[in-house]
């Protein structure tokens, strides 16, 4: 089945620690995003990548980096220095057809905890 | 800029019947998207509506109804019949008009409204 699908699920990290969570897409869509999603709130986009080696910084993208050297995988590292990484993260993909069909799927996300 | 209002933190509503949940949103350009997500506690995003805003009648999708209502920059879920799987948080979120090109769409998304169905 197509889709999108992020790992792990749970990943603790200990202070100072560099982390990456996966997404792989079989959609075959050209856009991937990563957004964190904080209790209370609703989702914040950290990165974004239109085409393959290509991608831009949204609207809280300190502390993360990304990297896009295949169009299925769109991999986040949560960096030391992101000051406070706990949250939902989750990873998405949209394909432009011109149509008002036009929506974003979204993978099941990761729950990054800092011990 | 953008934004999004979801103004109703939690809703409780009876198995099997009607529920409407608020949104709504502000932007200066003509050409912008609506859509709701379903967020269950298994933390996944599901899709469930989109309205465009030059769509001429307002989008349906099975039990589910976007009641828009463009004058008044609102873009109300309802909700018909609801049952027990439909508790969940619900987000509303509008696509920035910047995204009508290389697939990229930027979106900005409410905080949610908790809808939880009793027996």
């Amino acid at each position: 089945d197509g889709g999108i699908t992020q790992s792990p699920k749970y990943l603790f990290r200990k202070e100072g620690q560099n982390v990456t969570l996966s997404c792989e897409q079989n959609l075959n869509h050209d856009a991937m995003y990563w957004y964190r999603q904080d209790p209370g709130q609703g989702l914040r986009l950290i990165y974004y990548s239109q085409i393959v080696n290509d991608f831009q910084k949204g609207d809280i993208a300190e502390g993360y980096s990304v990297s896009r050297e295949k169009k299925e995988s769109f991999p986040l590292t949560v960096t030391s220095a992101q000051k406070n990484p706990t949250a939902f993260y989750l990873c998405a993909s949209s394909i432009w057809t011109g149509s008002s069909g036009n929506t974003i799927y979204f993978g099941e996300g990761s729950w990054l905890t800092v011990v | 800029a953008q934004k999004i209002t979801q103004t109703q933190p939690g809703m409780f509503v009876q198995e099997k019947e009607a529920v409407t949940l608020d949104c709504t949103y502000d932007t200066s350009d003509p050409s912008y998207g609506l859509f709701w997500y379903k967020q269950p506690s298994s933390g996944e995003m599901i899709f469930l509506i989109y309205q465009g805003s030059y769509d001429q009648q307002n989008a349906t999708e099975g039990r589910y109804s976007l009641n828009f209502q463009k004058a008044r920059k609102s873009a109300n879920l309802v909700i018909s019949a609801s049952q027990l799987g439909d508790s969940a948080m619900y987000f509303c979120a509008m696509r920035d008009p910047e995204s009508n090109s290389g697939g990229y769409q930027k979106v900005t998304f409410g905080i949610g409204t908790k809808l939880q169905v009793i027996p």
